[in-house]
């Protein structure tokens, strides 16, 4: 186990509605970063907190947000769910932000299904 | 993002054999490479990983090769294993440790007993 936590493990919602996914990361971890990975894809890069900062972002609509918190875990929110918003939803937890040497752990993720 | 289909390159082994995957990636700015093992129902897991001033890197029975010039990966596992059965990704940065990562095209390793 990485010691990375995302919470649900599962979540379906309808069309238009809001989601919030968190993630706790790994203790002496400061940054985390959040992927969508699609059925049959790869992870996709969404966006990056360090130190409770933005600190780059993928192509992806403002309508996903995030939000670091001062124990370094995160909340990644998206609004007016759309059907192409069902995939599984990574965070990777490491320590520092563009710094070598350290390797990110993944959490298992959270599937998200849109109806 | 890349489009890709659904339906993942798939490459089948003989339990013991060795096994190579290969990976192009896009930019030739990156300077990090990273190896992903996914088993299904799960995250990510870091195999290895290579910097761009490197050719060759050897972990505990797997290998990886870094060719700049065609912008070519590629993981070699030696006597693969049931357990090795996954899906592997290869994963480019710009800026080593960053963790900005762009994913190529997963291929799917199936071991036969």
């Amino acid at each position: 186990e990485t010691g990375v936590t995302q919470s649900p493990t599962h979540l379906i919602k309808t069309r238009g509605q809001q989601v919030t996914l968190r993630c706790s990361s790994q203790s002496g971890h400061n940054t985390v970063s959040w992927y969508q990975q699609a059925l049959g894809q790869g992870p996709q890069f969404i966006f990056q907190y360090y130190r409770e900062e933005e600190n780059g972002r993928g192509n992806f609509p403002p309508r996903f947000s995030g939000l670091q918190f001062p124990n370094y875990s995160s909340e990644l929110n998206v609004n007016a769910l759309e059907l192409d918003d069902s995939a599984l939803y990574l965070c990777a937890s490491s320590f520092g932000a563009g710094t070598a040497n350290t390797e990110a752990f993944f959490g298992q993720g959270t599937r998200l299904t849109v109806v | 993002g890349e489009s890709v289909g659904l339906h993942l390159p798939t490459l089948s082994v003989q339990e013991g054999d060795n096994s190579i995957i290969n990976c192009a990636y896009s930019n030739s700015a990156s300077d990090y490479f990273i190896w992903y093992k996914q088993e299904s129902g799960k995250g990510p897991q870091f195999i290895i990983d290579i910097r761009s001033n490197m050719d060759k890197r050897q972990g505990q029975r797997v290998t990886v090769l870094l060719n700049k010039t065609v912008k070519h990966l590629s993981l070699q596992i030696a006597a693969t294993q049931p357990g090795d059965s996954a899906v592997y990704f290869c994963a480019e940065n710009i800026g080593a440790g960053s963790y900005q990562l762009t994913f190529g095209k997963g291929t799917k390793l199936s071991v036969i007993p």
